[in-house]
């Protein structure tokens, strides 16, 4: 199984909900990463896994909250969400190379969440 | 710090043509340099990679890049375009921020293949 998989692929959602995004992989890789995606514009970084442990946080506002319960699992909590956090949502992963690592392995890339704020 | 600067937002070629997509990148470090594909509406899919094992790569789909030292460049190419080649093409680098290694992705090239 070389895939990583995101539920669901698309959420709309108020202001004031509270949702959650999910990946998943079997591919045993010990890295983790979620990116946000404005349309016509490359990935951006938000948080790095590595070996379960958040390894990387870019400064990402606290209404996005990560959460890796076990070495396939991702999951991306979100609150109070503004219109801008409008976007595509992605998650990736990699053998090795959030950490410390000199590995620089890359990364495999899942479908996406297209999540729209109203 | 590493990065990767993608020439060409948008890029239309003639079916059959010749594809050729431009990437300068910036290190200090010999790089780590990767080629990703995104179609409509999903994620992105790698292309390729260089990891200083040979400076020609080839891919997926036909695509190569061929890494060059002298011009900082890794520009992707392919013989012949498809129709089933328009789609979004980032060219990124591996590079170490703060201790730990991140992708960095160039702005990328949106490629149209007209009939």
């Amino acid at each position: 199984d070389t895939e990583v998989t995101q539920t669901p692929k698309h959420l709309v959602m108020g202001m004031t909900n509270k949702k959650s995004l999910k990946c998943e992989q079997h591919m045993g890789h010990r890295a983790m990463y979620w990116y946000k995606q404005k349309a016509k514009k490359p990935p951006e970084l938000m948080f790095v896994y590595s070996y379960e442990k958040l390894s990387i946080n870019e400064s990402v506002p606290s209404r996005f909250s990560p959460e890796c319960p076990n070495s396939s699992l991702l999951n991306l909590h979100l609150h109070a969400l503004q219109p801008e956090d409008s976007a595509l949502y992605l998650c990736a992963s990699s053998q090795e190379g959030g950490g410390r690592t000199d590995r620089h392995n890359e990364q495999f890339f899942g479908p996406g969440t297209r999540l729209t704020v109203l | 710090a590493q990065s990767v600067t993608q020439l060409g937002s948008h890029v239309s070629v003639s079916e059959g043509a010749l594809v050729l997509l431009r990437c300068n990148y910036s290190s200090s470090v010999p790089p780590y340099l990767f080629w990703y594909v995104q179609y409509p509406n999903q994620g992105l899919q790698l292309l390729l990679k260089y990891t200083s094992a040979a400076t020609l790569v080839k891919g997926i789909n036909g695509f190569e890049a061929e890494f060059k030292k002298s011009e900082t460049s890794f520009h992707l190419t392919k013989p012949s375009a498809h129709m089933s080649d328009a789609a979004e093409y980032f060219c990124a680098v591996s590079g170490r921020s703060g201790g730990y290694n991140k992708l960095i992705f160039g702005a990328g090239t949106r490629l149209a293949v007209h009939p």
